[in-house]
This record gives structure tokens, sequence and C-alpha cells, in this order.
């Protein structure tokens, strides 16, 4: 199975702050690499898939980058809505697999 | 309005059965790839099983293959995950998700989720 990391495993922002979260798998797995937003009670929210396509009605302050083994989630401008958990998912190869998550709150 | 919506989930002894049921709405059902996916307490997301469209490929994960079952009916926009011999470690808030068009690697649409609880 492939293995899916994440760091860091939480981190504190405020409001404006450019944020960056990164996921690492332990084999190649191309572009099959998804981000979703996971909110308490709520359901996952897909954010950008295949490492780097905005999914629709995303505000375009996310974005994705990366291939391989070594991708990247940047919020270029928290916004109050955006404090969650934040999964990296590839999809490369069954099991599919999700990181541990990273929990973004507030400074 | 695209949703879907689970339901099944409760409190079961080890080693018994439920059924979870995921209805879809407003979304092409026919044509998308289907999972479930898992968050046990205090834990990140597992995806636990899926299936093509016409029901033709179904996949799961290691800890759940020859326990549960994943299956769909297309006319009633319906998806299931029969679940046998639970066990503790099952215990979990289950989600449906359906596979994007055109990109099924991803999940887009994703449910609330049902709660399985397994205690004696």
């Amino acid at each position: 199975d492939i293995q899916m990391t994440q760091s860091p495993p939480s981190l504190s922002a405020s409001v404006g702050d450019r944020v960056t979260i990164s996921c690492r798998a332990s084999q190649s797995i191309s572009d099959f690499l998804n981000w979703y937003q996971h909110k308490p009670g709520q359901a996952p929210k897909l954010l950008i898939y295949a490492a780097s396509s905005l999914q629709g009605g995303v505000p375009s302050r996310f974005s994705g980058s990366g291939s391989g083994t070594e991708f990247t989630l940047t919020i270029s401008s928290l916004q109050p809505e955006d404090f969650a958990t934040y999964f990296c998912q590839q999809s490369y190869s069954t099991p599919q697999t999700f990181g541990p998550g990273t929990k973004v709150d507030i400074k | 309005e695209v949703q879907l919506v689970e339901s099944g989930g409760g409190l079961v002894q080890p080693g018994g059965s439920l059924r979870l049921s995921c209805a879809a709405s407003g979304l092409s059902f026919s044509r998308l790839w289907m999972y479930w996916v898992r968050q046990a307490p205090g834990k990140g997301l597992e995806w636990v099983a899926n299936i093509k469209q016409d029901g033709s490929e179904k996949y799961y994960v290691d800890s759940v293959r020859g326990r549960f079952a994943i299956s769909r009916d297309n006319a009633k926009n319906s998806l299931s995950l029969q679940m046998n011999s639970l066990r503790a470690e099952d215990t979990a808030v289950y989600y449906c998700a359906s596979g994007k068009l055109f990109y099924y690697y991803a999940m887009d649409v994703w449910g609330h989720g049902t709660t399985v609880t397994v205690s004696s």
C-alpha cells in the first residue's frame, strides 16, 4: 500500500496568512493526488484534484502543486472559513489512501 | 440540489451486521463511480470500498474484504454497504461519496455520514 504523510500535523495561523501544507507519498503517484477540506460534523469537500486542478466553486486562494512523491496545498490568504482539517489522498492505486491530516486553527 | 444521504447506521454488537444505504439525487448516478469512506473517532479518513458505474468492478480495503460488500441499484439511484462480522475497529462515521464525472479518481460529492458503533 502507498503510505501518505503530511506536514505539519497542525498549524496556527491568522486571517490573511499564507499557509502551505505538504504531502508526501511513499512511492511515485504521478499526479494522482487530491486535497480535501473537512470541518467537524460536515461532509468533506474536494478542493484540488489531479494535484493542481481547482475543483469548481472552490476559491482561487487555494492552489495545489507537485508530482511524483511531493505535493503542496497553498492557501494564499487564509480566511475565517478556512479553519479546518486538510487531507491529501492518493488515487494512483488501490487501496486509495489518505494522509493523516493537517489541522489549521486560529492563532 | 445535488446530494447524497446516508442511512442505516447504529449500535451493533461485535460479530453483528448492518446495511448502510446512500440515496443520491441531483446527479447522474449511473455514470459515476461510487465510494464508501470512513472516519474512526479521533482518526483520519479511510477509503473503504468503491464500485464502478455498472457494478462490474468492486474494490475493498484489506481490513474489510470478505466482510463488507458494496453494491448499487442504478434504477433507484442507491448505493449500499452490507457489513458483516463487525468488529470494534469498524466503529466510525461512514461517508458515501461520488467520483467526479470524467475524473473518477477524486470524490467530489459527499454525504454527511452515518455513524456505526460496534460495542457490546
